[in-house]
């Protein structure tokens, strides 16, 4: 089955630099990588997420990047904010028809410092 | 708010009891899937539902149940809880036709 592994498992930054989180993937076939962030007794929302005809996606101070060929992604915030602070989640999928159920990554704990 | 409704948000039980999980998935949604989340193992998936039959199976303890009804809303049971089993339980919900999926509050788990 699929395995995503990620990195780092925590994170801290100052406020107004950038964060980037890193997931692998195991299997070529996950066409569909989302992010989730879950904040403190909630559960995860997405964040954004792109699907593997796309190399790059855009959504204000986020962004992803995939690699298909290294069997990578990972996320971007630039101009971090006390906000943001949270645990992110990357996952991966396969197509629609297949048991779409996502393999989540490990989690990654990000810390913003004011 | 995702539209996901999970009840009961706590529940404090004792070893070797049975609780129900019950989640309402967004409008319109026809899959659910259940996840469990505990400090050491990450979100680990447990069951997915689509429109009422099981569609795939993660890693489910056999003294765990699900089901989905006809008004597609779920219920996970837990039984013969165990200590170990006290973790966060998700609900998700997703569209018929697309991989993402959305998630309820979690129902928080404590077997003392």
């Amino acid at each position: 089955g699929e395995n995503v592994e990620q990195h780092p498992s925590t994170l801290s930054v100052q406020e107004g630099d950038s964060a980037v989180i890193k997931c692998t993937y195991s299997d070529s076939a996950s066409n569909y990588f989302p992010w989730y962030k879950q904040e403190l007794g909630k559960g995860p929302q997405l964040i954004i997420d792109i699907r593997s005809n796309v190399g790059e996606k855009k959504d204000q101070r986020i962004a992803v990047t995939l690699n298909k060929t290294a069997k990578h992604f990972s996320l971007h915030i630039t101009e971090t904010q006390p906000e943001d602070s949270a645990v992110y989640f990357c996952a991966a999928s396969k197509p629609p028809g297949s048991a779409r159920q996502l393999t989540f990554g490990s989690g990654t704990q990000l810390t913003v410092l004011p | 708010d995702s539209g996901v409704t999970q009840t009961p948000k706590h529940l404090i039980t004792a070893t070797g009891q049975r609780v129900t999980l019950r989640c309402s998935p967004r409008s319109g949604d026809l899959s659910v899937y259940w996840y469990q989340q505990s400090l050491d193992q990450g979100l680990q998936f447990l069951i997915q539902y689509y429109n009422g039959e099981e569609r795939a199976k993660g890693n489910i303890l056999e003294r765990f149940s699900a089901q989905q009804f006809p008004d597609l809303h779920s219920e996970l049971n837990l039984s013969s809880l165990e200590l170990g089993d006290s973790a966060l339980y998700f609900c998700a919900s997703g569209e018929s036709s697309g991989n993402t999926i959305y998630f309820g509050e979690g129902s928080w788990l404590t077997v003392v």
